[in-house]
C-alpha cells in the first residue's frame, strides 16, 4: 500500500519567516495530494491540493510543489502568522481506492511573534 | 450547526466493553470514513463506504466493525474495546469527485479512553 513519509515532524519559525513542510510518497498510482490543518481541538481542513499533471499551486501565502519523478511534494507557508501554527498533514490518494487518504505522521507548526 | 457530527465527544469505557461511536452529516455526501488518531502517527483509516450498500476496510480495520444505517449516517463499533484502541477518533465525508475536487470534510472528534 502507500506509505507517505513527512518531515519535520516539529518546526518553529518568527513570524514573516517561511515554513516549508515536505512529503514523500511511494506508490507511483497516486495522483492526488491534500494538505490539511489542524487546530488544537478541532478536525482537520483542507488548505490546499494539487494533482498529479500540476507541478505547482498557489493560494494566496500557501503554495504546494510536487516532483512526480521523485515521488516528493512539498507545502510552502510565506509571511507566516501566530494563526498558522497548527499541525499540518500531508496526503496521497489514487481512484484505486477511491480517493480515500493515506496521511504522513503531521508537523506540529509554531509560529512565534 | 456543524456539516458533521459526531457523538460522544469523548469517552471512558473499560476494557472488554462494546462502544458505539456515531457520525451524522448533513451534507448531502455519499462517502463516509472514520479514521483513528494517535499522538506522532498522523491519521490511519479505518473503514470508508462509498454509499449505504459499500463498505471497504482501510489499513487497520481489526477490531472495528462499521455500519452505514443512511446516507448520513455512518458508526463506527469496537466489539470488545481494549486499552490500545485509545485514540481520537474522527468521521469525514466526501462528495463524488467531481472536478478534481476531492475535499473530505471532518468531524470535530470522539475521544475514547480505554481502561
Amino acid at each position: 500500500g502507500e506509505n507517505v513519509e513527512q518531515h519535520p515532524s516539529t518546526l518553529s519559525v518568527q513570524e514573516g519567516d517561511s515554513a516549508v513542510i515536505k512529503c514523500t510518497y511511494s506508490d507511483s498510482a497516486s495522483n492526488y495530494f491534500p494538505w490539511y490543518k489542524q487546530e488544537l481541538g478541532k478536525g482537520p481542513q483542507l488548505i490546499i491540493d494539487i494533482r498529479s499533471n500540476v507541478g505547482e499551486k498557489k493560494d494566496q501565502r500557501i503554495a504546494v510543489t510536487l516532483n512526480k519523478t521523485a515521488k516528493h511534494f512539498s507545502l510552502h507557508i510565506t509571511e507566516t502568522q501566530p494563526e498558522d501554527s497548527a499541525v499540518y498533514f500531508c496526503a496521497a490518494s489514487n481512484g484505486n481506492s477511491g480517493y480515500a487518504l493515506n496521511f504522513g505522521k503531521g508537523t506540529s507548526l509554531l509560529v512565534t511573534p | 450547526d456543524a456539516d458533521v457530527t459526531q457523538t460522544p465527544r469523548n469517552r471512558i469505557t473499560k476494557t472488554g466493553k462494546r462502544i458505539m461511536l456515531e457520525c451524522s452529516q448533513t451534507k448531502g455526501h455519499d462517502r463516509m470514513y472514520w479514521y483513528r488518531q494517535d499522538p506522532g502517527l498522523g491519521l490511519q483509516l479505518i473503514y470508508y463506504s462509498f454509499d449505504v450498500k459499500d463498505i471497504n476496510k482501510g489499513e487497520i480495520s481489526d477490531g472495528y466493525s462499521v455500519s452505514r444505517q443512511a446516507q448520513a449516517k455512518f458508526s463506527l463499533s469496537l466489539e470488545s474495546a481494549i486499552p490500545n484502541q485509545t485514540a481520537l477518533y474522527f468521521c469525514a465525508t466526501s462528495d463524488l469527485p467531481r472536478q478534481g475536487c476531492y475535499e473530505q470534510f471532518f468531524g470535530p472528534g470522539t475521544r475514547l479512553t480505554v481502561l
